[in-house]
């Protein structure tokens, strides 16, 4: 079973934030949280990680709570071909095989 | 650099037969996972490699699935006497070692009639 929860499906306007959730609450002390997505018919694709600061990069921000407990993936500014599945799974070095457990995810749709 | 290449692309097989989908990783990295995608759904774990680690077969569905790996390099996935609901993308991914950063391939679209 997945370690993560996501809604099923949210809306974004083109141009606007995404703010994708993601609770985690089991997660262990050394396990970072990994954010991939899935375009239509191509394999996913990493996004970003970190394991207690926030973290940004050229693609998103990751705002991770105090607690660990869940997180938040944002897009400062979608675009139509933000469109994908987003999955939010932990790990940690020490994870492998069957641990890496990619849930439903998130089906994000950006409306123009 | 190359990404993860996974061949073919697209395979469409009769009920019964045997396939083979390939997957060659990002020269270097020692880790390398087959997952399984059913239309509309996740991920689902099949098989992890892990250098020469006994691999972790945990995932596979039945005794008809079997995956090798040489050394740190190519792998093949081989589904005998296919059926209907093993019709679905089959994705690979690789790491540098065990941990969250994979790199997927595009998969092999499995399509069994």
């Amino acid at each position: 079973d997945a370690k993560t929860t996501q809604p099923p499906s949210m809306d974004c306007a083109e141009g606007r934030a995404a703010n994708l959730p993601c609770n985690h609450s089991t997660i262990s002390g050394n396990e970072y949280v990994y954010w991939y997505r899935q375009i239509h018919s191509q394999g996913p694709q990493y996004i970003i990680h970190g394991l207690k600061n926030n973290e940004t990069n050229e693609m998103a921000s990751l705002i991770i709570t105090e607690d660990r407990k869940s997180s938040t993936l944002i897009l400062p500014h979608a675009t139509l071909r933000d469109t994908a599945v987003y999955y939010c799974i932990v790990g940690g070095d020490y994870n492998y095989g069957q641990n890496f457990v990619f849930g439903p995810g998130t089906r994000l749709s950006v409306l123009p | 650099g190359a990404g993860v290449s996974q061949s073919p692309s697209n395979k469409v097989t009769e009920k019964g037969k045997d396939v083979e989908l390939r997957c060659d990783p990002i020269s270097g990295h020692t880790a390398l996972y087959w997952y399984r995608q059913r239309l509309g759904q996740g991920l689902e774990f099949l098989i992890y490699f892990q250098g020469n680690s006994a691999p972790d077969k945990s995932g596979l569905p039945s005794d008809r699935f079997s995956a090798e790996r040489t050394g740190e390099s190519v792998s093949t996935l081989t589904i005998q006497r296919t059926q209907q609901e093993d019709s679905a993308v089959y994705l690979c991914a690789s790491s540098l070692a065990s941990g969250g950063l994979l790199h997927f391939g595009n998969g092999t679209r499995l399509t069994v009639t």
